[in-house]
């Protein structure tokens, strides 16, 4: 089983549409968890982070922990273009926290 | 706004060659860390430091690879032998904590692009 996995897309909405991106993790004890964007050839962007179950809402993501089912959404309200990229789901692990990654889903939000 | 710069941004080696990636971590950061991304795979923890030495390896980093923190400011990896497969893009990170939690995360640099023939 993967530590943290996600189904790779692309996924396709038109502008304007709400995104969902899903992530499932392995592992029990993880506590933090995050979501990165990333654009070709670039460096992961940090966007948003959650720690606790429930939802937590930054502008138009909003990303959704449910610890007991390990699972952990990113929802992208009003998507356009410039959203197109590919997001990573992240969860912390071990004593120096280091993040592991999934591979990524790629979004695809069409004008 | 502070952030981690990577230099260089393109290497280009032949397979053997000894390489040295270079970061400057955020000034007021503790905790260090390389990650590499193969391309089209994920992003891939390599090594975390802290008080000037390896705090978690990962398996990758075999005894090819080294970090060292050879001053105030600068973070290295160096691999000792490149091989083809060591071909990828290597970002540095670093948080002021390690703490990952609301107040502080890891923040990535730019990436550098290696490419080993």
């Amino acid at each position: 089983q993967k530590e943290v996995e996600q189904n790779s897309g692309p996924l396709s909405v038109p502008e304007g549409a709400i995104a969902s991106l899903n992530c499932t993790y392995s592992d029990r004890v993880s506590q933090s968890f995050f979501w990165y964007r990333q654009y070709s050839g670039k460096s992961p962007e940090l966007i948003m982070s959650i720690y606790s179950n429930g939802d937590k809402e930054d502008g138009r993501f909003t990303a959704q922990l449910n610890k007991a089912s390990q699972y952990v959404s990113l929802l992208i309200r009003d998507s356009q273009p410039s959203d197109s990229a590919t997001y990573l789901c992240a969860v912390e692990r071990g004593a120096t926290n280091k993040l592991i990654f999934g591979t990524g889903t790629l979004l695809a939000v069409q004008p | 706004e502070p952030e981690v710069t990577q230099t260089p941004s393109h290497q280009v080696t032949q397979m053997g060659q000894e390489v040295i990636l270079r970061c400057v971590p955020i000034s007021n950061h503790l905790y260090f860390y390389w990650y590499r991304q193969i391309l089209g795979q994920k992003v891939e923890f390599l090594v975390s430091f802290y008080n000037n030495e390896i705090s978690e390896k990962s398996e990758i980093f075999d005894d090819q690879f080294s970090v060292e923190r050879p001053d105030g400011s600068n973070f290295t990896l160096k691999i000792r032998s490149t091989k083809l497969e060591d071909s990828a893009m290597y970002f540095c990170a670093s948080s002021r904590t390690g703490i990952l939690s609301s107040t502080d995360t890891q923040y990535f640099g730019p990436g550098t692009r290696l490419t080993v023939l």
